[in-house]
């Protein structure tokens, strides 16, 4: 089975501090690829960040980073230098290459001021 | 700018009205998809179609169909709505189904079934 596990339901932060979150997952497939998504109060689902599971290299986007254990199976995402615009529903999805994503159950960050 | 369109974004029926809920892209993508979303069980797909005339169920579609006539619309219709189809829907699509780059979702609708 494919699965996609996000086991911190909610998560606070102070504004400009760091915060991770976890994300583990579990795929059969050899080629497959790894996101987060950011879902603000407008409920648009926003891509954070995105990992092919053939590179090794964690994947990097301004603030944003992951990282990615392959043999953990393991794809956290940090959060630096925290904003109060990052306060949103963050999902993990797993794309096993079979036609849709496996998301998680969210992780819902707050960042306060 | 390229982008989904879903339409409504908020509806408010009846059980057993039967509605149809639109997703439209202006990508040229092959690929389309629809997911609800419900709390504390993430985003779960609804069906998926790889290209037009060619749709598939996904993890839960009972309750739901879904047509393509075109490459660019992909509507979700709900038959004879009941309350526990009460939901948040994104529609979302990518280049293919199979190398994936990246889906792009739809605004949501946010559907009661009263």
């Amino acid at each position: 089975a494919q699965t996609v596990t996000q086991s911190q339901p909610e998560m606070s932060v102070q504004e400009a501090e760091t915060v991770t979150l976890s994300c583990t997952y579990d795929t059969s497939e050899s080629n497959y690829y790894l996101f987060w998504y950011k879902q603000p109060p407008s409920r648009q689902m926003i891509l954070v960040i995105r990992q092919e599971a053939y590179k090794q290299q964690n994947a990097t986007e301004n603030r944003f980073s992951v990282n990615f254990q392959k043999a953990a199976k393991s794809f956290s995402l940090k959060i630096s230098d925290s904003q109060l615009g990052d306060t949103a529903m963050y999902f993990c999805a797993l794309w096993p290459g079979t036609y849709k994503y496996i998301f998680g159950t969210g992780t819902r960050l707050k960042v306060l001021a | 700018e390229a982008q989904v369109t879903q339409n409504p974004r908020y509806l408010i029926t009846v059980t057993g009205k039967k509605l149809t809920v639109t997703c439209s892209q202006n990508m040229n993508h092959e690929y389309m998809s629809w997911y609800r979303q419900d709390p504390g069980l993430g985003l779960r797909q609804i069906y998926y179609s790889m290209n037009v005339e060619v749709t598939d169920k996904g993890d839960v579609p009972e309750g739901y169909k879904v047509s393509r006539k075109e490459k660019r619309n992909f509507p979700l219709i709900l038959e004879s709505p009941s309350p526990n189809q009460t939901s948040l829907y994104f529609c979302a699509s990518s280049p293919t189904g199979t190398v994936n780059t990246e889906a792009f979702f739809g605004q949501g609708t946010r559907l009661t079934v009263v």
